[in-house]
């Protein structure tokens, strides 16, 4: 199976401010890698697909990039709803797997 | 939109088989993976398996062949059992809809997928007790 190796596991933040969360594949997955936000008792929600595509509907402070192993997801200018639990993604190869997850707390 | 409900028992005694079904509606494309996905208490996502429209299906190795999946094309329903279940399978169940989010060119004339779940259930938890 495909590893993905998630950091920090937790973080906090001000509302404005600026974070970055990365995920490392332990072994090339190309853009293969989807970003999903969850809130407390909440299905998650796809923010991002194939490393940097926005989903529709997803606001333009969200943003990804990265290729083969190691990958980002940065938001700009937090928001109170933003904090949530934000988790990667392989779709590379079964079985799909998931970072263990970023908990983003407010300061 | 597209939409998923998801519906089973929250209980389930060891060793018994945890059973759960999820409605689809306003779904008009056959180039989906249903898949079934769980998150045990405090802990990340795993996957569990994926049908897709034609019924073809792959499940997680570490399940050890005790996942069922099969769908229902005429009813618009996707289910998943799990047999020989154990406290380890305690958990929130999640359904949700693999959908081919782009595509780009490959070699050959093949197409690579980029594959995204997009739609969710809205999640069963499940109890494994006596």
């Amino acid at each position: 199976d495909i590893q993905m190796t998630q950091s920090p596991s937790s973080l906090s933040a001000s509302v404005g401010d600026r974070v970055s969360i990365t995920c490392r594949a332990s072994e090339t997955i190309n853009s293969h890698l989807n970003w999903y936000q969850q809130k407390p008792g909440k299905a998650p929600f796809l923010l991002i697909y194939a490393a940097s595509t926005l989903q529709a509907g997803v606001p333009s402070r969200f943003s990804g990039s990265g290729a083969g192993t190691d990958f980002t997801l940065t938001i700009t200018s937090l928001q109170p709803e933003d904090f949530a639990t934000y988790f990667c993604q392989q779709s590379h190869s079964t079985p799909y797997t998931f970072g263990l997850g970023t908990k983003l707390e407010i300061k | 939109q597209v939409q998923l409900q998801q519906w089973g028992a929250g209980l389930v005694k060891p060793s018994e088989t945890l059973s759960l079904s999820c409605d689809v509606s306003n779904e008009s494309s056959t180039t989906v993976y249903w898949s079934w996905l769980r998150q045990p208490p405090g802990k990340g996502l795993e996957w569990i398996g994926e049908i897709t429209h034609y019924g073809r299906s792959d499940s997680h190795p570490s399940l050890h062949g005790r996942v069922t999946l099969s769908m229902d094309t005429s009813r618009k329903v996707f289910s998943l059992r799990l047999a020989s279940v154990t406290a380890a399978d305690t958990g929130v169940y999640y359904c949700a809809r693999g959908a081919v989010m782009r595509t780009a060119p490959y070699v050959g004339g093949r197409k690579i997928y980029y594959v995204a779940m997009d739609v969710w259930g809205q999640g069963t938890t499940v109890i494994v007790s006596s």
